[in-house]
């Protein structure tokens, strides 16, 4: 299994445009999750989806970014318009959910890292 | 308000000898907790886990030291190498229900030969 795939791996882009960012979880894994990670906060969670659907968003920091899971296959973290405090690194990752978390902790992707100038 | 903090932004450890890191946090629904490691331009990959059921899970050279009552947690790297030297992050969730994980800021760890 080739594990959660990023791309890119790195974006840098002018303040103002449009950034997408996309995922393709393990096969297989039903929960997906956006992360960020930042010098003063680590690793924030931005959203989730079980099964495709969103099921909590409350990390999403404003109505400029949106995330999409068309299916179990893909995901998408868009940024319209990007702003230079965006820029960070922005991981994916999935699991099998079972209805209890064990050990099975998350496989994460390499990460984008985003630089908005 | 972060539930999960790791006050250390860094730290430096002599090959050989034990490595420390803390993890405070305040949500007290949290009932599992894991460390993960993570290398430069690398995804965070899991290290060890314990539930609130106990208060020591050991793997290897990696100890996790649970305290509920004072909501901290530990990491014990003995003894420490060079390829320990990451970034270490604390997280916490419940078992039940919510699934998503919430996670420090990290530590970044450099074992010196």
């Amino acid at each position: 299994d080739a594990g959660v795939i990023q791309s890119p791996r790195h974006e840098v882009t002018e303040m103002g445009q449009e950034v997408t960012l996309r995922c393709k979880p393990i096969s297989g894994h039903n929960s997906l999750f956006w992360y960020r990670q930042t010098m003063m906060r680590g690793l924030e969670l931005l959203i989730y989806f079980n099964n495709n659907v969103p099921i909590d968003d409350s990390g999403m920091p404003e109505d400029r970014f949106s995330a999409k899971m068309p299916n179990a296959s893909f995901s998408t973290l868009k940024i319209q318009p990007s702003e230079p405090r965006d820029s960070a690194v922005y991981f994916c990752a999935s699991r099998f959910a079972t209805g209890t978390l064990g050990h099975y902790g998350y496989t994460f992707g390499s990460g984008t890292r985003l630089t908005v100038v | 308000d972060q539930q999960v903090k790791q006050n250390s932004p860094s730290l430096s450890v002599q090959e050989g000898r034990i490595s420390i890191l803390n993890c405070d946090y305040t949500n007290s629904m949290f009932d599992y907790f894991l460390w993960y490691k993570k290398y430069p331009a690398e995804g965070p990959t899991f290290l060890i886990s314990i539930s609130s059921i106990k208060d020591k899970n050991e793997d290897g050279r990696f100890t996790v030291f649970l305290n509920k009552s004072a909501k901290h947690l530990s990491l014990h790297i003995v003894p420490s190498q060079p390829g320990d030297s990451a970034v270490y992050f604390c997280a916490a969730s419940r078992i039940q229900g919510a699934q998503k994980l919430v996670f420090g800021q990290g530590t970044r760890l450099t074992i010196n030969p």
